[in-house]
Order: C-alpha cells, then structure tokens, then sequence
C-alpha cells in the first residue's frame, strides 16, 4: 500500500526566505501528485496538480517537482510571506495523503 | 461563483444519535469523495460515487452511508454504529474519477459528537 510522508512537521521562516517542503512515497508506479494548502479549520485548497509524465509544475511564487524514481516531490516556495502561513499537504493518487507540513513565515 | 458547499460548519450530537452532513456543488462535476481527517493523521476516504446513483465504499466505510440522488448533492450520514466520530469532514469533488484530473474541496464540517 502506498506510504506518504512529510516531513518536517512543522517549519518556521522569517519572512522573505525561499523555503523547500518535501513529500516521500513508497511506491513509484503513480499516476499524479496533488500539492494542498489548508488554513487553521478549513477545507483544501489546490496548489498544483503534477502527472507522472510531467517533472514539474509552477503557479506563482510556487514551483512543485516531481522524481518518481525516488519516490520524492518538492514544493518551492520563493520569497516567502505571513500569509503563506499554514499546513500543506501533498496527495499521491488522489487518495494517499501526507499528515502535512505546519509552515509559520514570522513577519 | 462556482464551488462545493458543506453545511454546517460545526454540528453537535449526543452518541447514538444519526448525523447527517450535506455536501453540494455546482461545478458540474461528476465524482464525488467524502473524507475524514483527524489530528495528526492523513486524510481517509469514506466513500465516493463517480455518478448518480453510484456510490463505493472507501478504506473506512463502516458506520457510514451515503445517498447520490442528485448530480450537485452527496450527504453523508454518520450513524450510531461509527465507533469514534468526532472528526473534521470534507466532501471534494472532480469533473470525472480520473487521475487527469484535481480534485477540489469544500470547507469541511466538523462533527463533535459527546
């Protein structure tokens, strides 16, 4: 069964710092990976959404990449701000969720 | 304004007591999703329907059920039987079941149940 794991937990940054949020997976043999934002008590919100053929994605400040191979994706974030605060998630599969990365950008 | 609501936000029952959650959306979209999420853990899926009339179960099905009458509607019902339901959940939906495609997400319904 497909494994998903973030890690750190949680990370803090002073604001303006470019920042890496990663996320392992077990099984190499998927078919996309889904980068999440959730706000202390809300629901999901999509960042980026990265097939298996594809080895990355950009919205913004945000760039998501994908190695298969290793069983790893990263989530850039550039020039970090306070509003970027909260947990992200990354999906493989659409169902395999991480337990998520706690981020905090202090102003 | 297009997206996927979930009422209510917060829901209180006493145990042995049936909850249902609404989720709607007007996407248009044909799959539905229902999930769970709890401190510290991934979210899990309940159940899903890739279309009306339809419905699977997912990894954690016992103790709840679900109805797809309608393309933009798929309530949930927590029954007495779900050992530990208080959790947070959230309904997301997808223009088809496909790995092609995202999947979006209400804002999530959190149940305490006492």
């Amino acid at each position: 069964k497909q494994e998903v794991t973030q890690i750190p937990a949680a990370l803090s940054v002073p604001e303006g710092e470019n920042l890496v949020l990663n996320c392992s997976f077990t099984d190499s043999a998927i078919y996309n990976l889904q980068w999440f934002r959730q706000d202390p008590g809300k629901g999901l919100t999509s960042l980026l959404l990265i097939q298996s053929s594809q080895r990355e994605q950009t919205s913004g400040r945000l760039n998501a990449s994908l190695d298969k191979s290793s069983g790893r994706s990263t989530l850039y974030i550039a020039a970090s701000q306070p509003g970027d605060s909260a947990t992200y998630l990354c999906a493989v599969d659409q169902f395999y969720f991480g337990t998520g990365t706690s981020l905090t950008v202090i102003p | 304004d297009g997206g996927i609501t979930q009422s209510p936000k917060y829901l209180f029952r006493k145990e042995g007591q049936n909850v249902t959650l609404s989720c709607e959306q007007n996407l248009n979209h044909d799959a539905m999703y229902w999930y769970r999420q709890d401190p510290g853990q991934g979210l899990r899926l309940i159940y899903y329907s890739q279309i009306v009339n339809d419905f699977q179960k997912g990894d954690i099905a016992e103790g709840y059920s679900v109805s797809r009458e309608k393309k933009e509607s798929f309530p949930l019902t927590v029954t007495s039987a779900q050992k530990n339901p208080t959790a947070f959940y959230l309904c997301a939906s997808k223009p088809r079941d496909s790995q092609s495609y995202e999947q979006y997400f209400g804002p999530g319904t959190r149940l305490t149940v006492t």
